[in-house]
């Protein structure tokens, strides 16, 4: 069956540091991908998704691309905040779109540090 | 934007009480919602897929006369954990589906049998 695997955390960093969380899938067929966030306290959101190979999903500074040849979907951001610190869940879907239930990954916490 | 509000956000109870947890879609209309289960450290995993007016399609291992699945309208559905005993503890999060758009997830139900 389907499964994403990504970095196991915490992952600490300072402020303005770089940040790779990576992430890859198994998965059959062409499925959609994810990132989702999940901040102290509340419930998870959606970050960026990809739904095709290539595809670059992006927000907040955030970025990740769909690496078919790979099958990674790795995280990105060029200087992260203390308000980035959360845990982040890469997801996939094995129907396009997001129709049907995901598949996470167990989670990646992220701590940075002034 | 699109809200999902899940209740209650935490429930203690003794073994053998059976607890309903409700999901709803505060300003859309979901046809489809799902139901994920988190233990800790571990990924969410898609317990069933909830679509208004019929039964509810359970993953395997799920049991169904455990948890039982009630999408009566659009903008509710219901869990219900039957006979609750320490082991179904967990953390229980809905996520309900707005036409092609990505999952709206609750905010969660941290349940505690003891």
């Amino acid at each position: 069956g389907d499964s994403v695997t990504q970095m196991e955390g915490p992952v600490t960093l300072s402020e303005e540091a770089f940040l790779t969380i990576n992430c890859t899938y198994t998965a059959t067929g062409y499925p959609s991908l994810f990132w989702y966030v999940q901040y102290p306290g509340e419930g998870l959101q959606l970050l960026l998704k990809a739904t095709k190979a290539d595809d670059k999903g992006s927000n907040k500074g955030f970025e990740a691309t769909y690496r078919k040849e790979t099958t990674s979907f790795h995280l990105e951001k060029g200087s992260v905040q203390v308000s980035d610190s959360a845990v982040y869940f890469c997801a996939l879907s094995g129907r396009g779109g997001g129709a049907d239930g995901l598949t996470f990954g167990k989670g990646t916490h992220l701590i940075i540090q002034p | 934007g699109a809200v999902v509000s899940q209740h209650p956000s935490r429930v203690i109870c003794k073994s053998g009480t059976s607890v309903k947890i409700e999901c709803r879609s505060l300003d859309f209309q979901a046809t489809t919602m799902f139901w994920y289960r988190q233990f800790p450290k571990q990924s969410l995993m898609l317990m069933a897929t909830s679509n208004e007016g019929s039964k509810a399609t359970y993953e395997q291992g799920v049991e169904k006369d455990k948890f039982l699945i009630n999408h009566a309208s659009l903008t509710l559905s219901t869990l219900t954990v039957t006979s609750a005993h320490p082991e179904d503890s967990s953390f229980y999060i809905c996520s309900a589906l707005e036409g092609n758009q990505p999952q709206h997830f609750g905010d969660g139900t941290r349940l505690s049998i003891l």
